[in-house]
């Protein structure tokens, strides 16, 4: 079993509809949870962030993270094309800043007009 | 939030030449960079830790003396690609934890080689 889990897509849905994302894990020694999105030929770029269990919401974004079943998601209200892209989860053990972070394959999301 | 720079942005050259991508922290320092490979359509794929003033660790099955990263600095490391190949093509791309733990992302390395 892969550590981190996430459908590649593609997903499209219409604008203006709720965007769900999600990973599972098996570690579970993570504690940090983090969802980037890259737009094509770019690097990442951090969306949100989350340590150990529950919501955070930014704007749009919504993160949910659920440890008991080692599942987390990411939620875009209001979709629009711009958010067309590719959206990584990313999760780490944190034992020190340095540890390195595991990522997920990437959903590649359309938002159609 | 943080800002990681990398250069070049694309690079095209010839096969059997090597090639240097530079990583930069901006306006932080970084102790630990990781550079990540990314084909087409694919995930980053951790390929090794940069540490400032000791040797890189490398991912299993990633060639030492083929990619060889140097962490002179608290703000830059570099990895060079040496003898490269058209298989070598791919998206170069390094990052550098924050203070909150999060990664910061460099905008990529385009390597070509024809």
């Amino acid at each position: 079993q892969k550590e981190v889990e996430q459908d590649p897509g593609p997903l499209s849905v219409p604008e203006g509809a709720i965007v769900s994302l999600n990973c599972t894990y098996s570690n579970s020694a993570f504690q940090y949870f983090m969802w980037y999105r890259q737009y094509s030929r770019k690097g990442p770029e951090l969306l949100m962030y989350t340590y150990s269990s529950g919501n955070k919401e930014d704007g749009r974004f919504t993160a949910q993270v659920d440890k008991s079943s080692k599942y987390i998601s990411l939620f875009i209200r209001d979709s629009q094309p711009s958010d067309s892209a590719t959206y990584l989860c990313a999760m780490s053990a944190l034992r020190n800043r340095d540890d390195k972070i595991i990522f997920g394959k990437g959903t590649r999301l359309h938002i159609l007009p | 939030g943080a800002v990681v720079s990398q250069h070049p942005s694309r690079v095209i050259c010839k096969s059997g030449t090597s090639v240097k991508i530079e990583c930069r922290s901006l306006d932080f320092q970084a102790t630990t960079m990781f550079w990540y490979r990314q084909f087409p359509k694919q995930s980053l794929m951790l390929m090794a830790t940069s540490n400032e003033g000791s040797k890189a660790t490398y991912e299993q099955g990633v060639e030492k003396d083929k990619f060889l990263i140097n962490h002179a600095s608290l703000t830059l490391s570099t990895l060079t690609v040496t003898s490269a190949h058209p298989e070598d093509s791919s998206f170069y791309i390094c990052s550098a934890p924050g203070l909150g733990y999060e990664q910061f992302f460099g905008p990529g390395t385009r390597l070509t080689v024809l």
